[in-house]
């Protein structure tokens, strides 16, 4: 079992360019979640989804989209990336919202220039 | 409005001695609290959680925390440090009810000296 998987683990991209960080997971868990880290600034919540075919903003949206086709995949885009996009993006699934334990991918670096 | 703050932004301990990773949170709810742990260039790791349980949680690689309501901390402990531990470790809050979003600690920095 795999758990949860993304790519590419890293990637400089030009700002302006539309970029997708692709997330998979296999334990068929409901809810999915990305985050950026920053230095300093701990995890901080871009998007969630608590079921296919549904999709919410956490607390800095702007910029991202998602979507949920189905219960494994939860892409996250970058319309038109800007630097301070520059993070490192953590996908991360949980049986449900709530007080479920959220399991963590281990991460893409983003580099946009 | 619920916050969480880790104490220590880093931490530096020698090897053998005891671990003090000090969070505290700030709710108007019943709380959950995690402990997570990131090993350089990986993702986070859960060490261990507490849900309105025994107050007293143990977690893997002989880490544990107590929830004090009164104290409103949730503090991680190890007896003995190893290098192996050296990460950076978050403290994570969220809420049986309201918002159910976790809530992260900005992490503490261990360092583990030889």
């Amino acid at each position: 079992i795999a758990g949860i998987t993304q790519a590419p683990t890293s990637q400089i991209l030009a700002a302006g360019r539309r970029m997708t960080l692709r997330c998979t997971q296999d334990m068929r868990h409901n809810a999915m979640y990305w985050y950026r880290q920053d230095l300093g600034l701990g995890l901080r919540l871009i998007h969630y989804s608590n079921t296919a075919g549904t999709t919410g903003k956490g607390e800095v949206p702007d910029g991202y989209s998602v979507s949920r086709a189905n219960t494994d995949d939860f892409p996250l885009t970058l319309a038109s990336a800007v630097p301070s996009q520059t993070s490192v993006y953590f996908c991360a699934s949980s049986e449900g919202l709530g007080t479920n334990t959220q399991y963590f991918g281990p991460g893409t670096r983003l580099t946009v220039l | 409005a619920q916050s969480v703050t880790q104490l220590d932004s880093h931490v530096s301990v020698s090897e053998g001695t005891p671990v003090l990773l000090r969070c505290n949170y700030s709710s108007s709810y019943s709380p959950s609290l995690f402990w997570y742990v990131q090993h350089p260039n990986k993702g986070l790791q859960l060490l261990l959680k507490y849900t309105s349980a025994a107050t007293l949680v143990k977690g893997i690689n002989g880490f544990e925390a107590e929830f004090k309501k009164s104290e409103t901390s949730f503090h991680l402990t190890k007896p003995s440090a190893h290098m192996s531990d050296a990460a950076e470790y978050f403290c994570v809050v969220t809420f049986t009810s309201g918002t159910y979003k976790y809530i992260f600690g900005t992490g503490t920095r261990l360092k583990v000296l030889a």
